[in-house]
């Protein structure tokens, strides 16, 4: 256990249609990254936030927004759904730096979106 | 740009036998870091080993070992005397110091290990 948590651990969905996924990261972990696996495109980093500010984007669609709160937990929010977007989302935290880590990336246990 | 290569796509060896598993890198970077990362059947993504670019020591992990050669832009994972348990997929993965050290991962090797 990575001490990551992810909900929901699948989700179905139709096109068109509007989901959020919600990562906590292991307690005292500052950063959030989202990854997306898809069977054409791989893992592929999608955004990073770093105690509620966005650090970094990757391959993130327009329709695709993310956010870090208070709290620290996460939450994508994937909107006018297609096929494509079918994948499994993964959410990782780092510990800040500093702290004797080694930037490994912690990783959640994902979560499965099928679009219908 | 920033890209790994992993050009195994598929490898099946029986019980017992050593696997080397191929890494190979691009960065403009001069910091980075490279991890390897396991994906079992079950689908978590399990954190292996984190070289930095100033760490050419290859390291030993019980039977897992590690070698980076910067010279030629690759970071081998090896296997010695494979167990069933240890079928996955396995990832490696580029983190450039200047992108959040967010991760890039090669497309993954399947890797099958049959009795």
């Amino acid at each position: 256990d990575s001490g990551v948590t992810q909900t929901p651990k699948h989700l179905i969905t139709a096109t068109g249609q509007r989901v959020t996924l919600r990562c906590s990261p292991r307690s005292g972990d500052l950063s959030v990254y989202w990854y997306q696996q898809s069977l054409d495109q791989g893992l592929q980093f999608l955004i990073h936030y770093y105690n509620g500010e966005e650090r970094a984007k990757g391959n993130i669609l327009e329709r695709f927004s993310a956010q870090q709160f208070p709290d620290l937990h996460s939450e994508l929010n994937l909107s006018s759904l297609e096929l494509g977007d079918s994948a499994l989302y993964f959410c990782a935290s780092t510990s800040p730096r500093g702290t004797g880590s080694k930037n490994e990336q912690f990783f959640g246990p994902g979560t499965r979106l099928t679009v219908l | 740009a920033q890209k790994v290569t992993q050009a195994q796509t598929e490898i099946s060896v029986v019980e017992k036998e050593d696997v080397t598993l191929d890494c190979v890198y691009e960065t403009r970077d001069t910091t980075y870091y490279l991890f390897w990362y396991k994906q079992p059947p079950s689908g978590e993504l399990v954190f292996l080993i984190r070289r930095n670019s100033f760490d050419e020591q290859n390291e030993i992990s019980g039977r897992y070992s590690w070698n980076f050669q910067k010279s030629t832009s690759s970071f081998n994972f090896t296997i010695t005397a494979s167990q069933v348990v240890d079928s996955a997929v396995y990832f490696c993965a580029l983190s450039p110091s200047n992108s959040g050290y967010a991760l890039n991962f090669g497309k993954g090797t399947s890797l099958l290990v049959t009795p």
